[in-house]
């Protein structure tokens, strides 16, 4: 079954404490893997497509990471305007398929 | 450049009643989608568009039906609502390359409450 699975859940980080989100997914024949934003209250916003294994893109600081199996969301020194929800998907036909969310909350 | 816009922000029905929403985009973009997120539930397709004139079902249609009689629009209807299609609704457009859509943009979302 095409699904994607987004780990861990919720994250609790300090400011300036790095991590990384996981997104593992099992879509056969993946042509791309994006990364989204979603502030509460809000629509998500698109952060980053990967399209190909050792893929990597930047954005402040945010870097996202794409293997055969798998992407990372890493936040080096995050502040708490990175506290949101963030959602991997990978497309499907014409559709995508998302995860769950990572909902990271970054304590000043 | 608006991206996608939806209308309503919010709205609040008793059970039976029939709403429409409307989603607008001005990006050109061929493909356009509904979702609902619920807590707990992530988001999850109700209908999809390829093109004007075409429609498609997602993982949660019944109760909903949509028409997209123009390419900027796609409209999303309830025809008697329910307690269990409080939501909050978004739209999503996206172009399309070798066939496939590509990344979705959303537009602000619609909360709607059932009573």
């Amino acid at each position: 079954e095409d699904q994607v699975t987004q780990s861990p859940e919720a994250l609790r980080l300090q400011e300036g404490e790095s991590s990384s989100l996981n997104c593992s997914y099992t879509v056969s024949g993946l042509r791309g893997l994006f990364w989204y934003r979603q502030d509460p209250g809000k629509g998500p916003e698109f952060l980053f497509t990967l399209y190909s294994a050792g893929e990597e893109k930047e954005k402040e600081r945010l870097k996202a990471t794409l293997t055969k199996k798998e992407s990372f969301l890493h936040i080096t020194a995050p502040k708490p305007e990175d506290s949101a929800t963030y959602l991997c998907a990978a497309p499907l036909s014409q559709k995508l398929v998302f995860g769950q969310g990572t909902r990271l909350t970054i304590n000043p | 450049n608006a991206g996608v816009t939806q209308t309503p922000k919010f709205r609040v029905l008793k059970t039976g009643q029939s709403m429409t929403l409307l989603c607008a985009q001005d990006m050109n973009h061929e493909y356009m989608y509904w979702y609902r997120q619920d807590p707990g539930m992530g988001l999850r397709l109700i209908h999809y568009s390829v093109g004007e004139g075409t429609t498609a079902k997602g993982e949660v249609p019944d109760g909903y039906n949509v028409s997209r009689l123009k390419k900027q629009n796609f409209l999303l209807g309830l025809e008697s609502a329910a307690p269990s299609q409080t939501s909050v609704y978004f739209c999503a457009s996206s172009y399309v390359r070798g066939g496939a859509g590509l990344e979705q943009f959303f537009g602000p979302g619609t909360r709607l409450t059932v009573l």
